[in-house]
C-alpha cells in the first residue's frame, strides 16, 4: 500500500525556519518525481515545488522562490521541504504529492494527510 | 506561470448529470488533472490524461478538452460526490504546475 506521511509541522515566528518531511512507502520511491502542495485555510491548493526521481529537476513557486528548498533522500525513501524566512501568508496544510507520469505531468496519484505549518508572532 | 479558472460554485439534482470546467492557455498543451477533496480530507485523483480514471474511481467521472478547456463530469451525481474539485496542469513552459481555484459542487 502506498503511503506519504508527511511531519515536521507547527507554529513558528515570522522570519523563522522549519524542515517538512514526508517518508515514502508502499512503492520505488525512487523511481518517481514528488511534489509539494499548499493549502490555505479555507482556500484552494497551490503548488509549491517540484523535484524529480534523481533530483536533475528542481522547480519552485514564485511565492517560494528563494525562501524555500526542496530536497529527498532515496535512500531514506523521504521527501523534504526547508522553509526559510516565513512569512504569515505561507500559513497553510502542507501535503506531498507523487506524481505518477514519467514525464511529470502533474498527475499527482496519491497524497499524505498534510501537516499544518502556522505562521504567527 | 499561467492559471487555470474554474467557478467557484456549481450545483446539481441528485441523479443528474454536472459539468464542472477549467480554462487555461496551458491546457492548449497539457491535459488537465481533476482531484476530488472533501472537507478535512487530501485531494484524490479522480481523472488524468485525456479520460483516465484511477483505479476505484467511479465510471460516472469523465474528463474531456477542447481548446483551452478541460471538463470533468459527473453522470448521476451522487450525495457523496458533494465536494471541492480542482483542475491542475504543468504550466506553459512545462517548468510550473498550476492548480485552478477550485469548484464547490452541491448535490442538491
Amino acid at each position: 500500500e502506498v503511503q506519504l506521511v508527511e511531519s515536521g509541522g507547527g507554529l513558528v515566528k515570522p522570519g523563522g525556519s522549519l524542515r517538512l518531511s514526508c517518508a515514502a512507502s508502499g512503492f520505488t520511491f525512487s523511481s518517481y518525481s514528488m511534489n509539494w502542495v499548499r493549502q490555505a485555510p479555507g482556500k484552494g491548493l497551490e503548488w509549491v515545488s517540484s523535484i524529480s526521481s534523481s533530483s536533475s529537476y528542481i522547480y519552485y513557486a514564485d511565492s517560494v522562490k528563494g525562501r524555500f528548498t526542496i530536497s529527498r533522500d532515496n535512500a531514506k525513501n523521504s521527501l523534504y521541504l526547508q522553509m526559510n524566512s516565513l512569512r504569515a501568508e505561507d500559513t497553510a496544510v502542507y501535503y506531498c504529492a507523487r506524481d505518477m507520469t514519467p514525464q511529470q505531468l502533474a498527475d499527482f496519484d496519491y497524497w499524505g494527510q498534510g501537516t499544518l505549518v502556522t505562521v504567527s508572532s | 506561470s499561467s492559471e487555470l479558472t474554474q467557478d467557484p460554485a456549481v450545483s446539481v439534482a441528485l441523479g443528474q448529470t454536472v459539468r464542472i470546467t477549467c480554462q487555461g492557455d496551458s491546457l492548449r498543451s497539457y491535459y488537465a488533472s481533476w482531484y476530488q477533496q472533501k472537507p478535512g480530507q487530501a485531494p484524490v485523483l479522480v481523472i488524468y490524461g485525456k479520460n483516465n480514471r484511477p483505479s476505484g474511481i467511479p465510471d460516472r467521472f469523465s474528463g474531456s478538452s477542447s481548446g483551452n478547456t478541460a471538463s470533468l463530469t459527473i453522470t448521476g451525481a451522487q450525495a457523496e460526490d458533494e465536494a471541492d474539485y480542482y483542475c491542475n496542469s504543468r504550466d506553459s513552459s512545462g517548468n510550473y504546475v498550476v492548480f485552478g481555484g477550485g469548484t464547490k459542487l452541491t448535490v442538491l
